[in-house]
This record gives C-alpha cells, sequence and structure tokens, in this order.
C-alpha cells in the first residue's frame, strides 16, 4: 500500500515561514490535499490539488508538489496557525485509495 | 452553509455493533462521494471507507473490510456505517467527510462521533 512520510514536528517562530514535507513514491504523479487540525476540532481542507487554495484560506497558505515531495508552505507564521496538518492523496491502483500522511504538529514558538 | 452532523457513537463492548448516521445539507448530496474517516485518541487520521455518488465504487481499509459496511441514502441526505464484531483498536472519533470527486480533495467534515469499544 501507498505510504505518506511526515515529519512529527515542526517549529517557527511568529513571522518566519514554515514548511512541511510530505514524501511518497512519485508523489509528484499523484494530487496532493492538506489538512489542519486544531486539537478538539474537526479537519479543514486548507491546499487541494497539490497547490490549489479553498476560499477563505489565507494567502499566507501554499503548496508544491514534485517528484517524492509535496511541501505545504506557510509564509508569515501566527500563532492562530499552530496545529497538526496532514496530507492525503488518492491511491487509486488500490484496494483501500485514501491515504494519509501521519500528521505534523506545527509549534509556533 | 454546508452542515455534517454525525451520530450514533458511543460505548460499546468487543464484538458487538454499532450504527453511526451522517446527516448532510447545504450542499447536493447526491453529487459528493462520501467518505468515513476516524481517530484514535492522540493519534493521526485513517481513512476507513468510501461510496460513490449513487452508492457503487464503494472501497474500505484492510483494517474494517468484512466488519463494516457504508452505505448512503440520497433521499435522506444521509451517510451510514454498520460496525460489527467491534475490537479495541476501532475506539476513534468517527468523521464523515464530503468530496466532490472520488479522487478529490475531503471538501467538507462533520464534527465526529466518538466511539469507543471497552468491555
Amino acid at each position: 500500500s501507498y505510504v505518506l512520510t511526515q515529519p512529527p514536528s515542526v517549529s517557527v517562530a511568529p513571522g518566519e515561514a514554515a514548511t512541511i514535507s510530505c514524501g511518497g513514491n512519485n508523489i509528484g504523479t499523484k494530487s496532493v490535499h492538506w489538512y489542519q487540525q486544531k486539537p478538539g476540532q474537526a479537519p479543514v481542507l486548507v491546499i487541494s490539488y497539490d497547490s490549489d487554495r479553498p476560499s477563505g484560506i489565507p494567502e499566507r497558505f501554499s503548496g508544491s508538489n514534485s517528484g517524492n515531495t509535496a511541501t505545504l508552505t506557510l509564509s508569515r507564521v501566527e500563532a492562530g496557525d499552530e496545529a497538526d496538518y496532514y496530507c492525503q492523496v488518492w491511491d487509486s491502483g488500490g484496494d483501500h485509495p485514501g491515504v494519509f500522511g501521519g500528521g505534523t504538529k506545527l509549534t509556533v514558538l | 452553509q454546508v452542515k455534517m452532523v454525525e451520530s450514533g457513537g458511543g460505548l460499546v463492548k468487543p464484538g458487538g455493533s454499532l450504527r453511526l448516521s451522517c446527516v448532510v445539507s447545504g450542499i447536493t448530496f447526491s453529487d459528493h462521494y462520501m467518505n468515513w474517516i476516524r481517530q484514535a485518541p492522540g493519534k493521526g487520521l485513517e481513512w476507513v471507507s468510501h461510496i460513490g455518488a449513487v452508492g457503487s465504487m464503494i472501497k474500505y481499509a484492510d483494517s474494517v473490510k468484512g466488519r463494516f459496511i457504508i452505505s448512503r441514502d440520497n433521499s435522506k441526505n444521509s451517510l451510514y456505517l454498520q460496525m460489527n464484531s467491534l475490537r479495541a483498536d476501532d475506539t476513534a472519533v468517527y468523521y464523515c467527510a464530503a468530496a466532490e470527486y472520488g479522487s478529490g480533495s475531503l471538501d467538507y467534515w462533520g464534527q465526529g462521533t466518538m466511539v469507543t469499544v471497552s468491555s
């Protein structure tokens, strides 16, 4: 089955940029979606199809995908961005197509 | 405004059954693939199952295959998950989520319902 690998944690100072990676075999050939989850809340879609921002998501959120790594970038990080972030793809060739990365805890110092 | 409300969670003994429901409003339910995703306490997200817009294209995670059954009633804007032979490792918050396409992003999520499997 397809595996997505994320770093368990990323720390960044307010105002700096944060990058969260999502590794997978030839992930650049798949569409990657990113979700933000704050404690006690349901996940929220923040980036779809590698780099599209849904309505209401700040421009500070951006995404890219190439080769074996997809990346979520948060520029000018704010305290309110502290959350868990998950990447997700569909492995259409498999019997259980939905795949999530293990999640990355973003800490704002 | 999109609203997705799960219900049916609770405490059940190992080997028991539960049926989860998710009622959806604010979107054209019959145009969306529907998914169940779960999150064990302190753990990450795990995709459980999805069902196509008209009730076909059903898939399950290996961890629930043969025990869980996903279904939908488009006339009631409702999604279901029949969970049988429950085990302790099924303990989790269960979320329903809607995608416009089978391989699309999970655009809308419910707030989740807690399932606890314990003797």
